[in-house]
């Protein structure tokens, strides 16, 4: 069974500082990889997300993540977070098939980012 | 507008009594997800409707129903609820495209006692 692993369960930085989140996938096809945020009482919403191509691709609001087939992996990084990026981060797979566009979510990943 | 609503954001229920929670999209999504999301869990589908056939996950075929009254509109329904079904619960909506994206309401909240 396919399945995402967000091995930090919680991260803290200080503004202005590099940031990365890790996501691993375990599934022997390449599946659709996608990033989503949640901000405090607010729905999940989409950073990016990736098929194919370039192994890096561009976000929202600066982050980007990069796709490492070798790995299995699809991190997160920003080059300088601020304060408002504090939030639960969620990696997540869909393959293709029968359940065409059904997500398998990591358990989330907790930013925060103090001043 | 990508929004997708879901109402009531809070729901207190009891135990053994029915609980039923409502989300609304606009974007003439031809799909739309609930997932149950509890704390320092990840996100789990519960179920999906595409158009009008119901798909649910095979471990949580007999605790949730649904409905899709039109394309708009989709509901979860818990017929008795029990503890375990405090949670999160997250509507989401998307075309079913393979690597579309899910576009998702901010949650209702539910607490069973």
């Amino acid at each position: 069974a396919q399945s995402v692993t967000q091995p930090d369960a919680r991260v803290t930085v200080s503004e202005g500082a590099s940031l990365q989140l890790r996501c691993k996938y375990s599934y022997s096809a390449t599946p659709y990889l996608f990033w989503y945020v949640q901000y405090p009482r607010q729905g999940l919403q989409l950073l990016l997300k990736y098929y194919s191509g370039d192994p890096v691709v561009q976000g929202v609001n600066g982050f980007e993540a990069e796709f490492s087939k070798s790995n299995s992996s699809f991190h997160l990084r920003k080059a300088s977070v601020h304060w408002s990026d504090s939030a639960v981060y969620f990696c997540a797979v869909s393959m293709l098939g029968a359940n065409t566009g059904k997500l398998t979510f990591g358990h989330g990943t907790i930013l925060r980012v103090h001043p | 507008d990508t929004t997708v609503k879901q109402n009531p954001r809070y729901k207190l229920a009891r135990v053994g009594k029915p609980v039923n929670l409502i989300c609304s999209q606009t974007m003439n999504h031809d799909t739309m997800y609930w997932y149950q999301k509890k704390p320092n869990q990840a996100p789990k589908l519960l179920l999906f409707y595409y158009d009008k056939i119901l798909n649910r996950e095979a471990d949580t075929f007999e605790k949730f129903q649904s409905s899709r009254p039109n394309n708009s509109f989709c509901s979860l329904y818990i017929g008795s609820a029990g503890l375990e079904y405090s949670a999160m619960y997250l509507c989401a909506s998307s075309r079913r495209d393979w690597g579309n994206t899910q576009y998702f309401g901010p949650g209702t909240r539910l607490l069973v006692l």
